[in-house]
């Protein structure tokens, strides 16, 4: 049964900070993996996604990697921003067929300090 | 380009009733999934749909059902609420059938309460 998990749960940094969130999934057999941003009450914004056949991903500030061999991918913020304070949320897209789904990690809630 | 668009936003409801959530799909997409998020948690995925059927379903009773309109757009319907069912219900919009068509673009929400 694939798993999803991502730490540390919550992260709290100064502005200005180069930042690394995690997420590990416990089944290499992915379609695709998917970092989300949302904030307090509202719905789910996309930032990268990275098919299962990449390495990474860049737009902008961020940069995602992704190795499924270790199960596991980063998203790295450089020169954070009270802007990026949210929370973030890595989605693999599974592949077996007892489950084919879509499975969310359970966020990172990242607070930027001015 | 309008996104995932979604309504109602908010809705209260007591235990028993019934309920229907809807959603339009980002223009160009024919896929609508659903999910439900419980408050500090990642979203669940409830089911999707593509060219009017439900392809894929996650692990919610039968109490929840959908449907899909020609036009894609869509609609949940969760019958005889329990105060669990209190949750962010998302719709995430997508091209192509199956969960590895793609990136997803999520609505708003709609924030239901179950007294």
């Amino acid at each position: 049964k694939q798993e999803v998990t991502q730490i540390p749960a919550a992260l709290s940094v100064p502005e200005g900070e180069n930042l690394v969130l995690n997420c590990s999934f416990t089944d290499s057999a992915i379609y695709n993996l998917q970092w989300f941003r949302q904030d307090p009450g509202k719905g789910l914004t996309s930032l990268l996604l990275i098919q299962s056949s990449q390495r990474e991903q860049t737009s902008g500030r961020l940069n995602a990697s992704l190795d499924k061999s270790s199960g596991r991918s980063t998203l790295y913020i450089a020169a954070s921003q009270p802007g990026d304070s949210a929370t973030y949320l890595c989605a693999v897209a599974a592949m077996k067929t007892s489950y084919d789904k879509v499975i969310f990690g359970p966020g990172t809630s990242l607070s930027v300090i001015p | 380009d309008a996104g995932v668009t979604q309504s109602p936003t908010h809705l209260i409801k007591t235990r028993g009733q019934q309920v229907t959530l809807r959603c339009s799909p980002k223009s160009g997409h024919d896929t609508v999934s659903w999910y439900q998020q419980a408050l500090g948690q990642g979203p669940q995925f409830i089911f999707q749909y593509y060219e009017e059927e439900e392809r894929q379903r996650g692990n919610f009773p039968d109490r929840f059902s959908g449907h899909q309109f020609p036009n894609y757009s869509s609609e949940l319907n969760v019958n005889a609420l329990l105060l669990g069912d209190s949750a962010l219900y998302l719709c995430a919009s997508s091209w192509g059938q199956g969960v590895q068509a793609g990136e997803l673009f999520f609505g708003e929400g709609s924030r239901l309460t179950v007294l």
